[in-house]
C-alpha cells in the first residue's frame, strides 16, 4: 500500500525567509510524485510531477527535488501570496489507473 | 480554456438523504476521478472512470457510486448520508487512464446535518 507522510504539519515564515517542506513516501515502485498547492475551500492546483530520483523542477520561487525515499519543496524568498497548504501525492507502479495517494499536507503561512 | 467544473458549489443535506454531485472534465480529457477531502486531511481516492468504465475504486462503502457519460462528464452518488460524509468532494480529470498529472475542480462542499 502506498503511503505519504508530510512534515512539518504547519510552517510559519517571515517574508523572504527561505525554507523546505518534506514529503516521505513508500511505494512498491514509483510511477510519479506530485506536488499541489491548495488554497482554503478550493481544489488543489497542480505544481510539479517528478518521476525519478535526482530530478528537479522549478517554478518561480518553488523548486521540487526527488530522492528514492523523499521529496522536498524548497521555497526561496517566499511572499505572503505563497501562503497555502502544499500537498504531496504519489502514484505507484502497481496502482491501477490514475489513483493518487496524498499526504496530509503542510500548511504554510508567510507573514509580511 | 475552461478547467474542471463541478456543481453544485455547496450543498446541505440531512442524514439518510441521497446526493448527486456533477463534474465536467477539461475539454479533451477522457478520465475522471473522484476524491473526498475531510477538513484538515489530504484527499482520499473514491473512484476513477475512463471511457465510461470504472478503472479504480477506493476504500469506500457501497453507498458511494459513480458513472461517466458519453461526453466524459461524471456523477458521484451517495446514498443514506451519514454525518461523516460531510467533506469537500473533488473531481479531477486526466487525458487517459494512465495519465500522470491530474487537474482538480473547485470541489463541492457537502454538509450533512
Amino acid at each position: 500500500e502506498d503511503q505519504v507522510t508530510q512534515s512539518p504539519e504547519a510552517l510559519r515564515l517571515q517574508e523572504g525567509e527561505s525554507s523546505s517542506l518534506n514529503c516521505s513516501y513508500t511505494v512498491s515502485g514509483l510511477r510519479g510524485l506530485f506536488w499541489y498547492r491548495q488554497d482554503p475551500g478550493k481544489g488543489p492546483e497542480f505544481l510539479f510531477t517528478l518521476y525519478s530520483a535526482g530530478e528537479e523542477k522549478e517554478k518561480e520561487r518553488l523548486k521540487a527535488t526527488l530522492t528514492k525515499k523523499e521529496s522536498f519543496l524548497h521555497i526561496t524568498a517566499p511572499k505572503p501570496e505563497d501562503s497555502a497548504t502544499y500537498l504531496c501525492a504519489v502514484q505507484g507502479l502497481e496502482t491501477s489507473g490514475s489513483r493518487l495517494t496524498f499526504g496530509e499536507g503542510t500548511q504554510l503561512t508567510v507573514n509580511p | 480554456d475552461a478547467g474542471v467544473t463541478q456543481s453544485p458549489t455547496h450543498l446541505i443535506k440531512t442524514r439518510g438523504q441521497h446526493v448527486t454531485l456533477r463534474c465536467s472534465p477539461i475539454s479533451g480529457h477522457k478520465s475522471v476521478s473522484w476524491y473526498q477531502q475531510v477538513l484538515g486531511q489530504g484527499p482520499q481516492f473514491i473512484f476513477q472512470y475512463y471511457e465510461k468504465e470504472e478503472r479504480g475504486r477506493g476504500n469506500f462503502p457501497d453507498r458511494f457510486s459513480a458513472r461517466q457519460f458519453p461526453n466524459y462528464s461524471s456523477e458521484l452518488n451517495v446514498n443514506a448520508l451519514l454525518l461523516g460524509d460531510s467533506a469537500l468532494y473533488l473531481c479531477a480529470s486526466t487525458w487517459t487512464s494512465g495519465s500522470y498529472e491530474q487537474y482538480f475542480g473547485p470541489g463541492t462542499r457537502l454538509t450533512v446535518t
